[in-house]
């Protein structure tokens, strides 16, 4: 069964660091994309980037580049996504998933790590 | 580049057919048949009910069906029932390798 499991919920101040994890299992962690996706509290989704752990080929959607890293660590099947300095407007639930292919639809989704920035 | 435009709300009672329109341009909906659609549950993660404009995948419910047509996809629900009261997201590929998601739609079941 194909399963992704995300970190737990984190609650930062402004300016902090942060990373959080997607652990995949019931498939070959190598060999399918994951993305990441951004819900602000009452708002849409918005896909932030994705990453191929077999080599860590990383694109990011332009809102996004330059703002947070995804990067991926294949010996023990787990994806992050990453903050150097929060900010207020980073509160969200982000969500993984496993992408079928490149860019094909997200198939399997992790449960989402809610974000709280507050000061 | 922006989001994909969707109703903000529709409604419809258990039976009865209700469609979602996903309005996007050419770089977008209108070029690729790489159109996707999600349902989200309050504080659940979105489940992929619709990929490549017209598949379901398996264990989705033949209730739901998408097309396109020019910049404009659309998913219809038939037979509406009480459970498919969700938010509703379409997606698509785009010309700049990324993908992009609409606004979202509430649905109703009166």
């Amino acid at each position: 069964e194909v399963q992704l499991v995300q970190s737990g919920a984190e609650v930062k101040k402004p300016g902090e660091s942060l990373k959080i994890s997607c652990k995949g299992s019931g498939y070959s962690f190598t060999s399918y994309w994951i993305g990441w996706v951004r819900q602000m509290p009452g708002k849409g989704l918005e896909w932030m980037g994705i990453i191929y752990p077999g080599d860590s080929d990383t694109r990011y959607s332009p809102s996004f580049q330059g703002q947070v890293t995804i990067s991926a660590d294949k010996s023990i099947s787990t994806a992050y996504l990453q903050w150097s300095s929060l900010k207020a407007s980073d509160t969200a639930m982000y969500y993984c998933g496993r992408h079928g292919g490149w860019l094909e639809p997200i198939g399997y989704w992790g449960q989402g790590t809610l974000v709280t920035v507050s000061s | 580049q922006s989001a994909l435009t969707q109703p903000a709300s529709v409604s419809g009672s258990p039976g009865q057919s209700i469609t979602i329109s996903c309005t996007g341009t050419s770089s977008d909906v209108r070029n690729y048949n790489y159109v996707s659609w999600y349902q989200q549950h309050p504080g659940k993660a979105p489940k992929l009910m619709i990929y490549d404009v017209t598949n379901r995948p398996s264990g989705v419910s033949n209730r739901f069906s998408g097309s396109k047509s020019g910049n404009t996809a659309s998913l219809t629900i038939s037979g509406l029932q009480a459970e498919d009261e969700a938010d509703y997201y379409c997606s698509s590929y785009t010309s700049s390798s990324t993908l992009v998601f609409g606004g979202g739609t509430k649905l109703t079941v009166l």
